[in-house]
Order: structure tokens, then sequence, then C-alpha cells
């Protein structure tokens, strides 16, 4: 499986800010994923980042409050923009695996106040 | 509408005793499954997972599944609990063909000494 890593871990931001979280595979993978997970709820994604296209958006997320990057196979940024309390949340990141399984990052705990 | 249901929010078990977590599903096709667990300020880790064939799945650490096609249910099981098993479990649900998960909202274990 692949090791995925997350920066920051956490972080502790002003509303109005903007957070961007970097995401870092050890191995090629072509499908990238982020998630939100708000305190004591599931897991819902975001957006599936594929590399050298744009990333496709769930509903209820938009481009411009969680732009995403997706330079090469290994690397993935998420920005969290214009935050405002209700963003507080940790974020994940995940890859796609061989047979449809996911593997995820340790995630990213952000605290806007 | 696809949804995940895991019943139970909360489970207390005594460390040597048996567990068994609820998951039920609600899809047009026979889905992928998965279970996963997350263990405090950690990411996810994958247990286990379906796709098709045998009904009872086996995981990593000592972990195994039954897909009941009639119940549309896929329970978590474990003989023995140990007290690092504490964590939040998640079942999640994909079509087949597709990494687009829905998760269920959790259920965490507590082990007592």
């Amino acid at each position: 499986s692949a090791v995925i890593s997350q920066k920051p871990s956490r972080d502790i931001c002003q509303r109005g800010t903007s957070l961007t979280i970097q995401c870092q595979v050890d191995s090629q993978v072509t499908m990238m994923f982020w998630y939100r997970q708000q305190p004591g709820q599931s897991l819902t994604l975001i957006a599936t980042a594929n590399q050298g296209s744009e990333a496709t958006y769930e509903s209820g997320f938009v481009i411009d409050k969680f732009p995403i990057s997706r330079p090469n196979l290994t690397f993935s940024t998420l920005t969290v923009s214009n935050m405002s309390p209700e963003d507080s949340s940790i974020y994940l990141c995940s890859v796609a695996g061989s047979t449809y399984e996911q593997y995820f990052g340790p995630g990213t705990r952000l605290t806007v106040t | 509408a696809q949804s995940v249901t895991q019943p139970d929010i909360h489970i207390t078990v005594s460390e040597g005793a048996s567990l068994e977590l609820r998951c039920n599903y609600s899809y047009g096709a026979t889905p992928y499954l998965f279970w996963y667990v997350q263990s405090p300020g950690q990411g996810l880790q994958l247990l286990l997972k379906y796709f098709s064939g045998d009904t009872l799945v086996q995981g990593i650490k000592g972990f195994e599944a039954e897909f009941k096609r009639s119940q549309s249910s896929f329970n978590l099981r474990k003989p023995s609990v140990h007290w690092s098993d504490a964590a939040e479990y998640f079942c999640a649900v994909a079509s087949s063909g597709t990494y687009k998960y829905i998760f269920g909202t959790g259920t965490r274990l507590k082990v007592l000494a």
C-alpha cells in the first residue's frame, strides 16, 4: 500500500485567511481524493484530483472555495479559502489502490477562529 | 438514494470479549464494501474489503466481515478484542467499478480492561 504524508498536521487560522494543505505519496498514483471530516462526523468527499485535468468537485463544494492542484502523480494540494469557523475540520487526502480500495493520509486538523 | 447506516454510534466491550459492528447499505446493485479503522489523531486504515466471491472476508488485525445480500449487511467481527482495538470504525460502500465512496457515520469502540 502507498505511504501518504500530509502537511501541516494541524493548524489554527484566523477567519478570512486561506490555508494550503499538501499531500505527498511515495509512489505514482492516478487518482487522488480530498475528504472533509467535520467534528464528530463521517467523511465527505470534496473532490477527485487527477493529474493533468481539472479536479472534479462533489455537490456542495466549489473550486473557488477549495481550489486543488495536481501537478504530478505523487503530489496534490487543497486550499481552503476565505475560511470561516464552519471550515474547522479534519481534511484527508487519499489515493486509489489497484482494486478500488483507498489509502488515506494522516489528515490535517484545521481550526478556524 | 444510496446510503450506508451504522446503527451503533458507541459500543463498549470488555477486553477479550467478542465484537460485532453493524453496517447496512442501500444500493441498486452489489456494491464494493469496505471497513476502515481510525485511531485517535490518525488517518483511516483499511481493515478489509469485499468485491465478490466468498461472502466471508478476512482482514488485518484479526477482523473478519460477512456480506449478506439478503440483509444488505456487511458486519465486522472479531472473536477477541484487544485494548488497542479502541478506535472509530467506518463502513464504506462504492458502486462497482468506481472509487466513489459513501461512508457510514462511524461506530466508536471503547474497550474496558
